[in-house]
């Protein structure tokens, strides 16, 4: 199985700054890398597909990264609505699809 | 609009068997992968299994094969996930979303999830 290692556990911005998220995976998921946002009470939403790809709707201040093992969720301009948990999703090596644990993003 | 509508909280005790459901519009059911992950309280996402509406191909994770049933219902657009005998540990959120580059890939609409609760 397919480890995902996401960090930071936690990450506080203030309004107006960049977020970078950073995604680790325990072998190459080549850019089969997926990642959600989760707000509390809410179902996950996907937000970038295939490493780099926006999904429908999603802000362009959301962008994607990386390749291989290591990917990076940036949140350029951050705003107050992007609180939340941000999940990344391996898709390359299954079953089963395997998620990162999550990095909790506040803002201050 | 596509949408994934799931049925209603569940409070069950240990040993009964429970089926929840996932309910899809907006598109054609059977054309599409529809997955199921669990959400334990405080914890992160899990994939569970993946079914094709339109011949039932289905695969479970490792983790959850045995454990669970995954089935549909393509004349009512319908996906299920079941469960023989619940145990406490079964206690969780569960989400079915759709995968639409299947049988393993991102998972673009969710539906709004089913807690299931397990407790005597």
């Amino acid at each position: 199985e397919t480890v995902m290692t996401q960090s930071p556990a936690t990450l506080s911005v203030s309004p107006g700054e960049r977020a970078n998220l950073s995604c680790r995976a325990s072998q190459s998921v080549s850019d089969h890398l997926a990642w959600y946002q989760q707000k509390p009470g809410q179902a996950p939403r996907l937000l970038i597909r295939r490493a780099s790809a926006r999904a429908t709707g999603v802000p362009a201040r959301f962008s994607g990264s990386g390749s291989g093992t290591e990917f990076t969720l940036t949140i350029s301009s951050l705003q107050s609505e992007d609180s939340g948990i941000y999940y990344c999703q391996q898709y390359k090596n299954w079953p089963p699809t395997t998620f990162g644990q999550g990095t909790r993003l506040e803002i201050k | 609009e596509v949408q994934l509508v799931q049925s209603g909280t569940e409070m069950k005790k240990p040993g009964e068997s429970l089926k929840i459901s996932c309910k899809a519009s907006g598109y054609s059911f059977a054309d599409y992968w529809i997955a199921w992950v669990r959400q334990m309280p405080g914890k992160g996402l899990e994939w569970v299994g993946i079914i094709y509406p339109d011949d039932s191909d289905t695969r479970y994770s490792p983790a959850f094969q045995g454990q669970v049933t995954i089935s549909a219902d393509k004349s009512i657009s319908t996906a299920f996930l079941q469960w023989r005998r619940l145990k406490a540990s079964d206690s969780a959120m569960y989400y079915c979303a759709r995968d639409p580059h299947g049988p393993a890939a991102f998972l673009d609409t969710w539906g709004q999830g089913t807690l299931v609760t397990v407790s005597s």
